[in-house]
Parts: structure tokens; C-alpha cells; sequence
């Protein structure tokens, strides 16, 4: 069975500071990774597929990174907006557009 | 370019009654697939619909069904509604297949479902 394991569950940071969130994951075969940003009461927001180990992609101050067994996303100098619940899922390579999720991790940055 | 659409934002029903959800996908995507969202079980897949067929569908009950029409548009349906199926229900929407942008999921806001 696929499955995604995120950490931390919160992540609380100051203003500045740079962190990473992790996820962690099995899956029969992998097609792609996803990371997704979601706001309290909002559907996810897509920021990011990577399909292969070695691949990074960016966007502002994120980076997400993969390896065989697990995924990273690097935020460089949070701002208070980056607070948000993160998103990790799996997509099979059998399994058409069915994405496995993780439980999130939500971060929290402070001014 | 318009995101996902989905209709209603707010229901509240009341057990044994019967819902359905509706979802407008992105122009152009063929694919939508429907997703729960609850505090305890986080994002659970739902089922996908893909030219108007259903090919993958998730763990849960009979009493959820889904279909699409002609315009890739989806209706999702629960039936005999228990307090259990309180939740986000979260459509999303892509290509579908293919190229490898084609499985870029985009989701629209969800249909916030209250069971008294």
C-alpha cells in the first residue's frame, strides 16, 4: 500500500529563519511528487511535481528536492505569509490521477 | 484562464437525506478527481472520472457515486448521510494522462459539508 509520512506535524519559525519539511514515502512505483500549500478553509494550491531522484525545482523561497525514498521542501528566509498547512502527496504509476496524501505539516511564521 | 469551480461552498443536512456536489474543471481538463478531507483522516481519494468514466475509485462506501458529463463537468452524490460524512469534499481537476504536466492536479476550493 502507498504511504506518505510528513514531519514535523508543526513547525513554528521567526521571521528569517530557514527550515525544511520532510516527507517520507513508499509507493509501488513512483510517476510524480507533489507538494501542495493549503490555507485554513482553502483547497490545496498546487506548487510543485518532481518525478525523478535528483530533481529540484524552485519557486521563490521554496525548494523541493527528491530522492528514492523521500522528498524535501526548503523554505529559505520565511515570510509570515509562507504560514500554511504543507501538502505532500503520491501519485502511482498504476493508479491513473489518484494522489496518496500526507497529514500536512503546518507552519507558523512570526514577525 | 478559470480555476476549478465548485458548487455549493456551504451545505448543511441532517442525517438519512442525500447530497450532490458539482464540479467545474479547468478548460481543456479531461480529468477530475474527487477527494474527502476530515481533521482525523486528512486528504482521502475519493474516486477519478475521465472522459466520462469512472477509473479508479477509493476505499469508501456504496453510498458515495460520482459521474461526469460530456463537458468533463462531475457531480459527486452521497446517499443516507451519516455524521461521519461531515467534511471538505475537494474536487480536482488535470489533463489526465500522457505527457508528464498532463497529471498536475489543481484543486478548486471545496464544498464544505455539515451533517446534524
Amino acid at each position: 500500500e502507498d504511504q506518505v509520512t510528513q514531519s514535523p506535524e508543526a513547525l513554528r519559525l521567526q521571521e528569517g529563519e530557514s527550515s525544511s519539511l520532510n516527507c517520507s514515502y513508499t509507493v509501488s512505483g513512483l510517476r510524480g511528487l507533489f507538494w501542495y500549500r493549503q490555507d485554513p478553509g482553502k483547497g490545496p494550491e498546487f506548487l510543485f511535481t518532481l518525478y525523478s531522484a535528483g530533481e529540484e525545482k524552485e519557486k521563490e523561497r521554496l525548494k523541493a528536492t527528491l530522492t528514492k525514498k523521500e522528498s524535501f521542501l526548503h523554505i529559505t528566509a520565511p515570510k509570515p505569509e509562507d504560514s500554511a498547512t504543507y501538502l505532500c502527496a503520491v501519485q502511482a504509476d498504476t493508479g491513473f490521477q489518484k494522489l496518496v496524501f500526507g497529514t500536512g505539516t503546518r507552519l507558523l511564521v512570526s514577525p | 484562464k478559470a480555476g476549478v469551480t465548485q458548487t455549493p461552498r456551504y451545505l448543511i443536512k441532517t442525517r438519512g437525506q442525500q447530497v450532490t456536489l458539482s464540479c467545474s474543471p479547468i478548460s481543456g481538463h479531461r480529468s477530475v478527481s474527487w477527494y474527502q478531507q476530515t481533521p482525523g483522516q486528512g486528504l482521502q481519494f475519493l474516486f477519478e472520472y475521465f472522459s466520462e468514466t469512472q477509473r479508479n475509485k477509493g476505499n469508501f462506501p456504496g453510498r458515495f457515486s460520482g459521474r461526469q458529463f460530456s463537458n468533463s463537468r462531475s457531480e459527486m452524490n452521497v446517499s443516507t448521510l451519516e455524521l461521519g460524512d461531515s467534511a471538505l469534499y475537494l474536487c480536482a481537476s488535470s489533463w489526465g494522462g500522457g505527457q508528464r504536466h498532463y497529471n498536475e492536479q489543481f484543486f478548486g476550493p471545496g464544498t464544505r459539508l455539515t451533517v446534524l
